[in-house]
């Protein structure tokens, strides 16, 4: 298994483009999450997902779109770019209701925006 | 809101030596308790994963303890060695119906020196 892969690991966007973080998992996992990490901040959750066709918002979803047509992929849009979400984003996996649910992540996409 | 703490927030010790991480939440009412660790760049590995109804994990060199009622848990790692040296993170699962939501700790950072 390849677990959970993220493409790309690096990006630099100018401010207002837009673009996908992808996100895909070999597990069967029915949970599917994206975070970001910034320094004192610790991670932070953007959007989460219990299966396909349900999303939900985390703890900072604002700039942010998901969706989830297939339990494998979950990709994060970026609809216009900000400095602010200049960060390392982490795709994460987990079983669903009735597994253990431990919580498996990707390698990260370092985003920087200008 | 549940708040998750590590203390210290940085850690240097000499080869060899046993130590203890701390991580503490605010809220009893968690699925589980999971910590990682991060190297330098890296994504997040899964060291331990303790459920709510366990008190402690074992995986070589490495002993985590969760104590719900006081809203902690700790990291044991016997004999540490140089490549200890990384990041390491607590998270809790919230409890409470179709949830993904992990709640991080902002980590301690570990250097085990030569």
């Amino acid at each position: 298994n390849a677990g959970v892969t993220q493409t790309p690991k690096f990006q630099v966007l100018k401010t207002g483009q837009s673009m996908t973080l992808q996100c895909a998992q070999d597990m069967n996992h029915e949970y599917m999450s994206w975070y970001r990490q910034d320094p004192g901040m610790g991670l932070r959750l953007i959007h989460y997902s219990v299966g396909a066709g349900i999303t939900d918002q985390g703890e900072v979803p604002n700039g942010y779109n998901v969706s989830r047509s297939t339990t494998e992929d979950f990709p994060l849009r970026l609809l216009s770019a900000a400095p602010s979400q200049t960060s390392v984003y982490f795709c994460a996996s987990s079983t669903g209701t009735g597994g253990s649910r431990e919580q498996y992540f990707g390698p990260g996409t370092r985003l920087t925006v200008t | 809101k549940q708040e998750v703490t590590q203390i210290p927030a940085a850690l240097s010790v000499p080869e060899g030596e046993n130590l203890v991480l701390n991580c503490s939440f605010t809220d009893s009412a968690i699925y589980n308790l999971q910590w990682f660790r991060q190297d330098p760049g890296k994504g997040l590995t899964s060291l331990l994963l303790i459920q709510s109804s366990q008190r402690e994990q074992t995986s070589g060199r490495l002993n985590a303890s969760l104590d719900k009622s006081s809203g902690r848990s700790t990291l044991y790692i016997a004999a540490s060695q140089p490549g200890d040296s990384a990041t390491y993170l607590c998270a809790v699962r919230l409890w409470g119906g179709a949830t993904n939501k992990l709640i991080f700790g902002t980590g301690t950072l570990l250097a085990v020196q030569p």
